[in-house]
């Protein structure tokens, strides 16, 4: 199957520092990523979608200017936390879009800011 | 009406039994659907796409009902192994997945 891999696995930092994961396709170009948001006990939550070449499509309450998404090649795609705080410690996972609809996550990033 | 929703459970079953999930959808438009599976602090994993006509994949099937709008996923013969979160999605718009919240299974040896 199509491998998605993200980086880092796990960061934590203080508070106000920004924070950068990146999410490679491996073995195959995906013109569009998404990225999403998981807090403990919850769904995942899609904050944006990334296409390739132009601006992410970001979901309704998720502040473009805090999560700064760039899709600069087909094989990745990375999103910058901003001035992170506390309330913004949670998995963040992306996801590649394959064949038929299908989407293939990367194994997901753990962020704490303290 | 949430846009997919779903039992969160947990479902308590021992191994070997069968036991299924529903989860149901209110776009009637929509196109596409999955079932996930998401172990403890892992991402989530496809496990089967839901054809029009069902589909079945080893112990694993899943149907669609578009007419009362929900997709089922049943798992027969349970191993311990199975025990995860089992999330189903909806593809509500040009690519754009909608997860449910997903449901606990639970197997007991």
């Amino acid at each position: 199957g199509a491998v998605v891999s993200q980086h880092p696995s796990w960061v934590i930092c203080k508070s106000g520092t920004s924070v950068k994961i990146e999410c490679r396709s491996l073995d195959f170009q995906a013109t569009t990523m998404f990225w999403y948001r998981q807090f403990p006990k919850q769904s995942l939550m899609l904050m944006a979608t990334s296409n390739e070449g132009s601006k992410a499509t970001y979901e309704q309450g998720v502040e473009k200017d805090k999560f700064l998404i760039n899709h600069a090649s087909l094989t990745l795609s990375t999103l910058t936390v901003t001035s992170a705080h506390p309330e913004d410690s949670s998995f963040y996972i992306c996801s590649a879009r394959g064949l038929v609809d299908t989407q293939y996550f990367g194994p997901g990033t753990r962020l704490t800011v303290l | 009406r949430k846009e997919v929703e779903q039992d969160p459970g947990p479902f308590n079953v021992p191994e070997g039994a069968t036991v299924a999930f529903n989860c149901t959808y209110s776009n009637s438009a929509s196109q596409s659907f999955f079932w996930y599976r998401q172990d403890c602090r892992k991402e989530p994993k496809l496990l089967m796409s839901v054809y029009s006509s069902g589909n079945e994949d080893g112990r694993f099937t899943a149907q669609l009902n578009r007419a009362s709008q929900y997709i089922s996923l049943l798992i027969r013969d349970s191993k311990l192994s199975d025990s995860a979160t089992y999330l189903c999605a909806v593809n509500t718009g040009y690519s754009t997945l909608t997860f449910g919240k997903g449901t606990m299974l639970l197997v007991s040896p």
